[in-house]
């Protein structure tokens, strides 16, 4: 059965850091890109960022880029979101997703979320 | 960045009903690279059809996507109970970035 679940979601203060873990099982975790789609409360679906299966492409929203870095431990099967310089629009429940196929762009299963507040 | 535009923005229907959801891109999609989700209160989004008409695993059959280029549509033949729901469209043209329409919330008449 395949699993995914993150954690690490908490309140930061405006221009803070904060770092988002996300733990895979049931499926070959280096064959599949993990992306990091977020969802501001009351609002929709924004992608954040995307990391192949080698770990060796990322890829990022312009909204997050330079201050979010994502991450991934193959043999842990694990994928990070490292954010930085955090501001009140960054405030979301951040999901972690798997790809449906190895760099498909698609997401077949999703984690729970983890909650991201940021106060002024 | 391909803009993805859905509509309506919400539709009221009773259970029975044909459900039709619009989803316009900015530019042309290529290989019909778009995926539709359906997202309940307080759960993760769930894939129902990607590939534009390719439906997901375990998704019954009155759910069908179609379309290509720039216009594509989201069809629930006979609303059940459980597919009331926001419904969201995302492009995945080549590579990242990907994007997401506003979403199309279908609500109980």
């Amino acid at each position: 059965e395949v699993q995914v679940v993150e954690s690490g979601g908490d309140l930061v203060q405006a221009g803070g850091s904060l770092r988002l873990s996300c733990t895979a099982s049931g499926f070959t975790f280096n064959f599949y890109a993990m992306s990091w789609v977020r969802q501001a409360p009351g609002k929709g679906l924004e992608w954040v960022s995307t990391i192949s299966g080698s770990g060796s492409g990322t890829y990022y929203a312009d909204s997050v880029k330079g201050r979010f870095t994502i991450s991934r431990d193959n043999a842990k099967k694990s994928v990070f979101l490292y954010m930085s310089s955090l501001r009140a629009e960054d405030a979301a429940v951040y999901y972690c997703a798997k790809d449906s196929l190895p760099a498909a762009g698609h997401f077949d299963y999703w984690g729970q979320g983890t909650r991201v507040t940021v106060s002024s | 960045e391909i803009v993805l535009t859905q509509s309506p923005a919400t539709l009221s229907l009773s259970p029975g009903e044909r459900a039709a959801l619009s989803c316009g891109a900015s530019q042309t999609i290529r290989s019909n690279s778009l995926a539709w989700y359906q997202q309940k209160p307080g759960l993760a989004p769930r894939l129902i059809i990607y590939d534009a008409s390719s439906r997901a695993t375990g998704i019954p059959d009155r759910f069908s996507g179609s379309g290509s280029g720039t216009d594509f549509t989201l069809v629930i033949s006979r609303l059940e109970p459980e597919d009331f729901a926001v419904y969201y469209c995302q492009q995945y043209d080549n590579s990242p970035p990907y994007t997401f329409g506003q979403g199309t919330k279908v609500e109980i008449k």
